[in-house]
């Protein structure tokens, strides 16, 4: 099975801050690399698939990037909605694992 | 709009059996592969299981395989979750998702669109 690596597990920012979160895959996984935003008591909701591409209706300040076993995720201008935590997920093949997550929490 | 709706969550003792459903609307139910994903009390998701469009390709996750089995009826377009032989370590609140492509572009580009959970609980 592919391992998924997030960190950091935790970080505090202010509004308007930038924040990357990095996702190491334990083998290559091409750009099949997705992330996730997940609200307290609410289902995740995708972000970034294909490693950069921006799911529909999510805005600007998220951005993907990465290839083969290392990802970022950044949130370029923190707003108050984005306080969350965010996962990375891989689906190169099955099972498709998920990160162990990251918590933003407000400074 | 799309929507999934799981139900069939509860409490249950270890060792016994429980069954999930999904219902969806909103989509083409009959195009699209289907997850579960579940996420224990305070953790982080998991990955449970997912299925192709028409049946007939099934994944399970290793912590569930030979005890879950995942289905769906397309002529009611619904999505079911059977559980057997249930371990504490199955609590959990339990997420069907739609899977982002159709047919054959299944299992690559993530979920897109959830339904509001169901609440496994697993005790004595």
């Amino acid at each position: 099975d592919i391992q998924m690596t997030q960190s950091p597990s935790s970080l505090s920012a202010s509004v308007g801050d930038r924040v990357t979160i990095t996702c190491r895959a334990s083998q290559t996984i091409s750009n099949y690399l997705n992330w996730y935003q997940q609200k307290p008591g609410r289902a995740p909701n995708l972000l970034i698939y294909a490693a950069s591409s921006l799911e529909s209706g999510v805005p600007s300040r998220f951005s993907g990037s990465g290839s083969g076993t290392d990802f970022s995720l950044s949130i370029s201008g923190l707003q108050p909605e984005d306080f969350a935590s965010y996962y990375c997920q891989q689906s190169l093949s099955p099972p498709l694992t998920f990160g162990g997550g990251t918590k933003v929490e407000i400074k | 709009q799309v929507q999934l709706v799981e139900s069939g969550g509860g409490v249950v003792q270890p060792g016994r059996s429980l069954r999930l459903s999904c219902g969806t609307s909103g989509f083409s139910f009959s195009s699209y592969g289907i997850h579960w994903v579940r996420q224990a009390p305070g953790k982080g998701l998991e990955w449970v299981a997912a299925i192709s469009y028409d049946g007939r390709n099934k994944n399970y996750g290793d912590s569930v395989k030979g005890r879950f089995t995942i289905s769906r009826d397309n002529s009611k377009n619904t999505l079911f979750l059977q559980m057997n032989s249930l371990r504490a370590e199955d609590t959990a609140v339990y997420y069907c998702a739609k899977d982002r492509g159709r047919y054959l572009e299944w299992m690559l580009w993530g979920v897109d669109y959830w339904g509001q959970g169901t609440l496994v609980t697993v005790s004595s």
